[in-house]
């Protein structure tokens, strides 16, 4: 079946140029997470989605960041005025999340990531 | 301050011997605690998990072991494959927030046939 699929695989920007990074979840699946993967580091996490709630946003590093998953499907990272330091891999992930809070081992599949340079 | 540590950023292996990657973290209410694996140019993958009332899980030729005194778990593969040459990550959870997992910065695996 589909994993999970991300769009566009490579963006490059001009300093100051906004951007919009698009997560297609595992259909069915109810939470949704968004990372960041500077080179050379692991994951770091921006946010996290239950449906179409958006319930962590507590990495999100700037105002400049912003997420939504408007119907509970489909995701987009925005990035406004993106900044130089914004270069990285942006990686979206997604679980079953059927019993939030009750079932709490889950597995998050992984999408290939959006890798953003911005110039 | 980085809560998950994987010190080594690479190791070699011969093919056929035991690969031990190693991960430290720094918070005592981490209960929960996976390994992914990561190809270039893809996501992670799920490789092995372990919750932090057991010492040790096993899958296949993947062990975790866990020492919570020690706050460290490794990842043992036996034996190592060259198909298993990889980024490996460890991550952690806290039982203060089921949705929020802590990455260390991986552990660059080859495996020399």
């Amino acid at each position: 079946g589909a994993g999970v699929s991300q769009s566009p695989r490579y963006k490059v920007a001009k300093r100051g140029q906004d951007v919009a990074l698009r997560c297609d979840p595992i259909s069915g699946h109810v939470s949704l997470f968004w990372y960041q993967q500077a080179l050379g580091q692991g994951p770091e996490f921006l946010t996290y989605f239950q449906n179409e709630a958006q319930l962590d946003k507590s990495g999100l590093p700037s105002d400049r960041f912003f997420a939504e998953r408007p119907e509970g499907s489909v995701s987009t990272l925005k990035i406004q005025r993106t900044q130089q330091e914004d270069s990285a891999v942006y990686l979206c992930a997604s679980s079953w999340g059927g019993l939030a809070g009750v079932v709490r081992q889950e597995t998050q599949y992984f999408g290939p990531g959006t890798r953003l340079l911005v110039l | 301050d980085q809560q998950v540590k994987q010190n080594s950023p690479s190791l070699s292996v011969q093919e056929g011997r035991i690969s031990i990657l190693n991960c430290d973290y720094t918070n005592s209410m981490f209960d929960y605690f996976l390994w992914y694996k990561k190809y270039p140019a893809e996501g992670p993958t799920f490789l092995i998990s372990i919750s932090s009332i057991k010492d040790k899980n096993e899958d296949g030729r993947f062990t975790v072991f866990l020492n919570k005194s020690a706050k460290h778990l490794s990842l043992h593969i036996v034996p190592s494959q060259p198909g298993d040459s990889a980024v490996y990550f460890c991550a952690a959870r806290g039982v203060w927030n089921f949705n929020k997992f802590y990455f260390g910065s991986g552990t660059k695996l080859n495996v020399k046939p």
